[in-house]
């Protein structure tokens, strides 16, 4: 069966430090990826999708980046987070060769603190 | 322009009575797919539900079911008998794009408290 997993589940950055948030899919292959942002309360917004190894579409502009170097791999990035990146990361995916072709699944979820 | 609208943001509802979750959709292609979510306080995105638009039936799923109501551009969910474990964010979503190449657009959501 097809796992996602995404990590760290919790992170606390200061202003200005990097980011790197890893996602990895099992049990499938050539899926599509995406990496969603919710702020506190409020629904999912779309940052990055993928179809396919370092094909990478930004829905948003933003400071932070996307890269899939692997086809079952995708991470978000940030150079210099701002207070503004805090929030709940959820990595995703969807493979419309399987059975369950028409439905995105998620990740648990990564927490970003920035402070 | 918002595409999925959900206009409750929080209910409660009794055990084991039923609740209706409202949604509509805004779009202009033919084909498409509506999705329900689950989001409990841990955060997890919960697959509950899928209506694909040229489904004749509505979708059902357990004690979940979806009243597509394609003229009226709505879908929206039925919790029957709810349980104390319904208790969670619930957000409705649309599927865009053809072929490989498709996504996800989310509405607000609506927050359900389920009371013993």
């Amino acid at each position: 069966s097809q796992t996602i997993h995404q990590w760290p589940a919790t992170l606390v950055q200061p202003v200005g430090s990097p980011l790197s948030l890893e996602c990895t899919v099992e049990g499938t292959s050539n899926p599509n990826l995406y990496w969603y942002r919710q702020a506190a309360g409020r629904g999912l917004q779309l940052l990055f999708y993928s179809v396919g190894i370092g094909q990478i579409s930004s829905e948003v502009p933003q400071n932070l980046s996307a890269s899939r170097p692997q086809d079952r791999q995708f991470i978000l990035s940030s150079k210099k987070l701002l207070l503004s990146d805090s929030g709940f990361y959820l990595c995703a995916w969807s493979d419309l060769g399987s059975p369950s072709g028409n439905t995105i699944y998620f990740g648990e979820g990564s927490w970003l603190t920035v402070v | 322009a918002q595409k999925i609208t959900q206009t409750q943001p929080g209910m409660f509802v009794q055990e084991k009575e039923a609740v209706t979750l409202d949604c509509t959709y805004d779009t202009s292609d033919p084909s498409y797919g509506l999705f329900w979510y689950k989001q409990p306080s841990s955060g997890e995105m919960i697959f509950l539900i899928y209506q694909g638009s040229y489904d004749q039936q509505n979708a059902t799923e357990g004690r979940y079911s979806l009243n597509f109501q394609k003229a009226r551009k709505s879908a929206n969910l039925v919790i029957s008998a709810s349980q104390l474990g319904d208790s969670a964010m619930y957000f409705c979503a649309m599927r865009e794009g053809h072929g490989n190449d498709y996504k996800l657009s989310f509405g607000a959501g609506t927050t359900v408290t389920v009371r013993a």
